[in-house]
């Protein structure tokens, strides 16, 4: 499978705490990005981590990459109830599968 | 800011009926794609188009489905013989060339077959 899979597949937390997803892949990527869905909208570009860096910052989103291990993960701090979302990586440009996703609570 | 747009937003059809979804992709954009995610589940890849060719598709996009881009600022997916198990939404999206393709999604069709 070419997919990123992520974890959890589902978070809650409280307004205000931070929220940390993970994303595994398989093979050797040039870059991973990251995806948000709200409720049945489509797909928003969040942040992109190439291959060659560690981390990443976004405003509230901070991406890693250890290559090593094949993973990824977004942190959102300081979450916000708007931010109740689905969040996907995907991984490389010649494929174009999304995982089931990290579905992300936020209570206010 | 430029955006996908898709069109109708709902769309309701009789089994067996023809339909034909639209989508205009960004204009620079050179790469298109159809996804469909089915109530409840993931986002599930259906097709890829670049140069006037399918690049790539699914085992989901089967003879009954057909993309076209009839002009220079259309994207169309048709679905030939609708079936109940095809109501879903449809999203389409388009990215720039290069190596790093993110893609910009519209905000989708709903198909609801009867």
């Amino acid at each position: 499978s070419q997919q990123g899979e992520e974890d959890p597949q589902a978070l809650s937390i409280q307004e205000g705490e931070n929220a940390t997803m993970n994303c595994s892949y398989k093979t050797s990527i040039n870059n991973l990005q990251w995806y948000r869905q709200n409720s049945g909208r489509g797909l928003v570009h969040l942040i992109l981590i190439r291959s060659n860096e560690r981390e990443k910052h976004s405003g509230r989103l901070r991406v890693t990459l250890d290559t090593s291990k094949k993973s990824s993960s977004l942190l959102i701090t300081a979450s916000r109830a708007a931010d109740t979302a689905s969040y996907f990586c995907r991984y490389n440009f010649n494929k174009f599968y999304f995982g089931s996703g990290t579905k992300l609570n936020v209570k206010p | 800011e430029p955006e996908v747009t898709q069109t109708p937003s709902h769309q309701v059809t009789q089994m067996g009926q023809e339909v034909i979804l639209r989508c205009v992709p960004i204009s620079n954009h050179l790469y298109f794609y159809w996804y469909r995610q089915i109530l409840g589940q993931k986002v599930e890849f259906l097709v890829s188009f670049y140069n006037n060719e399918i690049s790539e598709k699914s085992e989901i996009f089967d003879d009954q489905f057909s993309v076209e881009r009839p002009d220079g600022s259309n994207f169309t997916l048709k679905i030939r013989s609708t079936k109940l198990e095809d109501s879903a939404m449809y999203f389409c999206a388009s990215s720039e060339p290069g190596l790093i393709r993110i893609q910009y999604f519209g905000a989708g069709t709903r198909l609801s077959v009867l």
